[in-house]
């Protein structure tokens, strides 16, 4: 079975300091994605890879950077977190855009206070 | 931008009824896909249909695609209380390189 492991099912950071949301796959799928999820709001893309070391932007980058040095690991870097970035965070990977299914992983629920 | 849209938000029904949900995107898609989620975890994929399919069938669940309306629904049938869970549906912009936009979901509660 595809398996996506993020590090931590639930964190708690204080403003301003830096945090990595790290993300691994274990079926060699060349794309994968962080998405956050609020209530009413649904799953907002925040960016995606479809390579090592390539990355695009989703529909709300500002504040977060990512990282893929590997294929099968994808970080999602809070810069400076604030407390507008409280949120569950989702990874999640597939081999082919629309073609195959997305894997995610169990989420992490971020709190900064 | 959101490229799907679910409707309804929330669906309460009883054990047994069927479930129907909508979903309504606005470009062009390669395929359309749908997923669960269960309270506090991760999605699962449920079902895939292709831009040229326009019915396809799983278990319980029967999905149909209109790409003329741009729009997709899934029916539960006999629902049962373990189907209470949030339903998304996801698309592709139909480029090469582009992720799974996801709409903002249905809640359904399915009551014994």
């Amino acid at each position: 079975d595809v398996k996506v492991t993020q590090s931590s099912r639930y964190l708690v950071k204080r403003t301003g300091e830096k945090v990595f949301l790290e993300c691994v796959q274990d079926m060699d799928h060349e794309n994968m994605f962080w998405y956050r999820q609020d209530p009413g709001l649904g799953l907002r893309l925040i960016y995606f890879s479809y390579d090592v070391k390539m990355k695009e932007k989703g529909d709300i980058p500002e504040g977060y950077s990512v990282s893929r040095e590997k294929k099968e690991r994808f970080s999602l870097i809070l810069e400076s977190a604030s407390t507008n970035q409280t949120s569950m965070y989702l990874c999640a990977s597939s081999f082919r855009t629309g073609i195959t299914e997305a894997f995610f992983g169990q989420g992490t629920r971020l709190t900064v206070v | 931008s959101q490229q799907g849209e679910e409707d309804p938000q929330a669906l309460s029904i009883q054990g047994g009824e069927n479930a129907t949900m909508n979903c309504s995107y606005k470009t062009s898609i390669n395929n359309l896909q749908w997923y669960r989620q269960n309270s506090g975890r991760g999605l699962v994929h449920l079902i895939l249909i292709r831009s040229n399919e326009r019915e396809k069938h799983s278990g319980r669940l029967r999905v149909t695609l209109d790409t003329s309306k741009k729009s997709s629904s899934l029916l539960i049938t006999a629902s049962r209380a373990a189907d209470t869970a949030s339903y998304f549906c996801a698309t592709d912009a139909n480029q090469a390189g582009t992720a799974l936009i996801f709409g903002k979901g249905t809640t359904l509660s399915v009551s014994s």
